[in-house]
């Protein structure tokens, strides 16, 4: 059973600070990984990830992807009140998108 | 912003009643998508389509039917609404199929409580 795996749950930090989210995924016919985040409504997209090592940078965010550890991380710089939010990771095959649980970043200003 | 409006954005309804959401796009794209969100789930895929009338189950999909008869309206159907099916719904669009390593982009969401 393909399986998304995220950490942590949830965290609160304060504004400026560093954030890292990690995703693990086992997944059949992998094909990338994807990040969104979710405020109030939809999930909006961030990035997507199908090479190894090559970092994807938007802002402050940037994220990087690992297929031989079968990881990714998000990393959100200089953390504003307006990245407070829902950030989901999912992986894509040949079939579907499966996602984890998500973690729930809380910027105290 | 993808053209994806649901509706309707909130419901309450009874145990055993059938409950019709709408998805609507103007984006004109192939393949639409009905997940749930509930806590600690993420989001789960519950029936998606690859054109008009072309339908496939989700991982989850007991309980709930799809139609799509016209490439901008997927509809999804709680033949019979349970408590167990409380929870917000997406809807997400993609011009082609997850082999073209495409993302999927999300409408706003219904939530729905059945009480």
């Amino acid at each position: 059973e393909d399986k998304v795996v995220q950490s942590p749950l949830s965290l609160v930090v304060h504004e400026g600070d560093t954030v890292t989210l990690n995703c693990s995924y086992e997944v059949t016919n992998f094909r990338s990984l994807l990040w969104y985040k979710q405020e109030k409504k939809a999930p909006t997209f961030l990035f997507m990830l199908t090479s190894s090592g090559i970092e994807k940078k938007s802002g402050r965010l940037s994220s990087i992807l690992d297929k031989k550890e079968l990881f990714s991380i998000l990393n959100i710089t200089a953390t504003q009140t307006g990245d407070s939010a829902i950030y989901l990771c999912a992986a894509l095959n040949d079939y579907k998108l499966s996602f984890g649980a998500g973690t729930t970043v809380t910027v105290r200003a | 912003d993808a053209g994806i409006t649901q509706s309707p954005r909130h419901k309450v309804t009874e145990t055993g009643t059938p409950v019709t959401l709408r998805c609507h796009q103007t984006e004109n794209h192939r393949y639409m998508y009905w997940y749930r969100q509930d806590p600690g789930h993420g989001l789960r895929l519950i029936h998606y389509s690859y054109g008009v009338k072309d339908t496939d189950k989700g991982e989850v999909s007991d309980g709930y039917s799809v139609s799509r008869s016209k490439t901008e309206d997927f509809l999804l159907t709680l033949e019979s609404a349970t408590s167990s099916q409380t929870s917000v719904y997406f809807c997400a669009i993609s011009e082609y199929g997850t082999v073209s390593n495409q993302p999927q982009h999300f409408g706003d969401g219904t939530r729905l409580s059945i009480l």
